[in-house]
């Protein structure tokens, strides 16, 4: 079972259209970032969320955390094809010892 | 700075048969980690080390072993290859979790094993 889901888990837009994508969980996140990951490279970070509630922009991207902690979102406005790639969230989490779960990923393809 | 590097890119193996995925980090950080990254799964983290000469198992260790002699190196171990293990490996690095957290990951090593 999953501790993080994310929706949808593929999305094929034309250039141009707003997406947004979730990130969810019954558990309770420190932080949550969301990575994108292009094919044949590793994640990079794009933001981390700390506050419930709180709102980041990057740039034609908005992000999003739950008033609880426990969700995110990531709305992408005017959708361009360099924006494609797997979108990944990661929740940090406080147990016996600091630790990131990882989604399974929202594969974006932004087509021209 | 070359941040974080995987060797081998690509891997076949055949079933029993062992390899040692390397990685190599020249950001001074003293925490690293290796995923394994399969289709519609995200990252599962197999091993971690918050220092050289401390690791520890993450969510799916088995049939892996890691070390950390230096700050810089931290290499993964197959012992007895299986057809389960075919996956794309990533090793990433960060400073201690906190506000500033941010892993960095290498551009993994696809291993088949046959």
């Amino acid at each position: 079972t999953q501790l993080l889901e994310q929706s949808p888990q593929f999305l094929s837009i034309q250039e141009g259209e707003n997406l947004t994508v979730y990130c969810n969980s019954s558990s309770v996140f420190s932080s949550l970032q969301w990575y994108r990951q292009e094919p044949g490279e590793g994640p990079v970070l794009l933001v981390t969320v700390v506050t419930g509630g709180e709102v980041k922009k990057l740039k034609r991207l908005t992000f999003q955390f739950g008033d609880a902690r426990k969700d995110s979102s990531l709305h992408i406005t005017a959708a361009q094809p360099g924006d494609t790639g797997l979108y990944l969230c990661a929740g940090e989490m406080k147990t016996s010892y600091d630790k990131v779960i990882f989604g399974p990923g929202t594969s974006l393809s932004v087509i021209p | 700075n070359a941040g974080v590097t995987q060797t081998p890119k690509f891997r076949i193996l055949k079933i029993g048969q062992s390899m040692t995925l390397q990685c190599t980090q020249d950001m001074n950080h003293n925490y690293m980690y290796w995923y394994r990254q399969d289709p519609g799964m995200g990252l599962k983290l197999i091993y971690y080390s918050v220092g050289a000469g401390i690791t520890d198992k993450g969510e799916v260790p088995n049939g892996y072993n890691v070390s950390r002699s230096t700050t810089e190196d931290f290499p993964l171990r197959l012992e007895l290859a299986a057809p389960s293990q075919t996956s794309v490996y990533f090793c990433a690095s960060s400073y201690p979790l906190g506000r500033d957290y941010e892993q960095y990951f290498g551009p993994g090593t696809r291993l088949t094993v046959t």
